[in-house]
């Protein structure tokens, strides 16, 4: 039974445009979400994070949306930029480092 | 800072062959992770080590154990590998929530 998931394998965008990308958890026990962005070939990269004690949080083109209630996680990139293709995983944490939890990541493509 | 660095890069070896993955970091960060990475998969908790001296299981421990040798170090051993070992292993540390990865081994098992 997944306590994480990220519902889309890859997803398509244009330029310029906005990203958004989503991870719906299960657990309450979580109290520390973070995004990673990950190039084939090379380690995840720390992105953004937020704790349970805020519902937003921004640093220059993203902005992660926690939503408490509805156990709902995003990540909004906007404008979208070529070098931002890439797979994109929430990582949530709580209770220790038996609470780490992984998405499986979506696969973001942008289109010139 | 090279941050988090993992040896080898690459790595065949055939079934029942042993191997220890070598990961370090200079952050002085006391926890640190291993994972793995199958296709279509998360990442995977393998083993972690909230701090020097101890070590814990994570979601999928069997057929590996652990080595924290000091505040930098932290190994993987495979002592009889198997095919289904076959994956991207990825070592990770952290001081508090945020984790921080090195680039990963390739591992092949035949």
């Amino acid at each position: 039974d997944q306590q994480v998931k990220q519902n889309s394998p890859s997803l398509s965008v244009q330029e310029g445009r906005i990203s958004i990308l989503n991870c719906d958890y299960t657990n309450s026990m979580f109290d520390y979400f973070l995004w990673y962005k990950k190039y084939p070939a090379e380690g995840p990269t720390f992105l953004i994070s937020i704790s349970s004690i805020k519902d937003k949080n921004e640093d220059g083109r993203f902005t992660v949306f926690l939503n408490k209630s509805a156990k709902h996680l995003s990540l909004h990139i906007v404008p979208s930029q070529p070098g931002d293709s890439a797979v994109y995983f929430c990582l949530l944490t709580g209770g220790g480092a038996d609470g780490l939890t992984f998405g499986k990541g979506t696969h973001l493509i942008i289109q010139p | 800072n090279a941050g988090v660095t993992q040896t080898p890069k690459f790595q065949v070896l055939k079934t029942g062959q042993s191997m220890t993955l070598q990961c370090a970091q200079d952050m002085n960060h006391n926890s640190m992770y291993w994972y793995r990475q199958d296709p279509g998969m998360g990442l995977r908790l393998i083993y972690y080590s909230a701090s020097e001296g101890t070590t814990d299981k994570g979601e999928v421990p069997n057929g590996y154990n652990v080595s924290r040798l000091n505040k930098r170090e932290f190994s993987l051993r495979l002592e009889s590998a198997a095919p289904s070992q076959t994956s991207v292993y990825f070592c990770a540390s952290s001081l508090v929530g945020t984790q921080y990865f090195g680039p990963g081994t390739r591992l092949t098992v035949l």
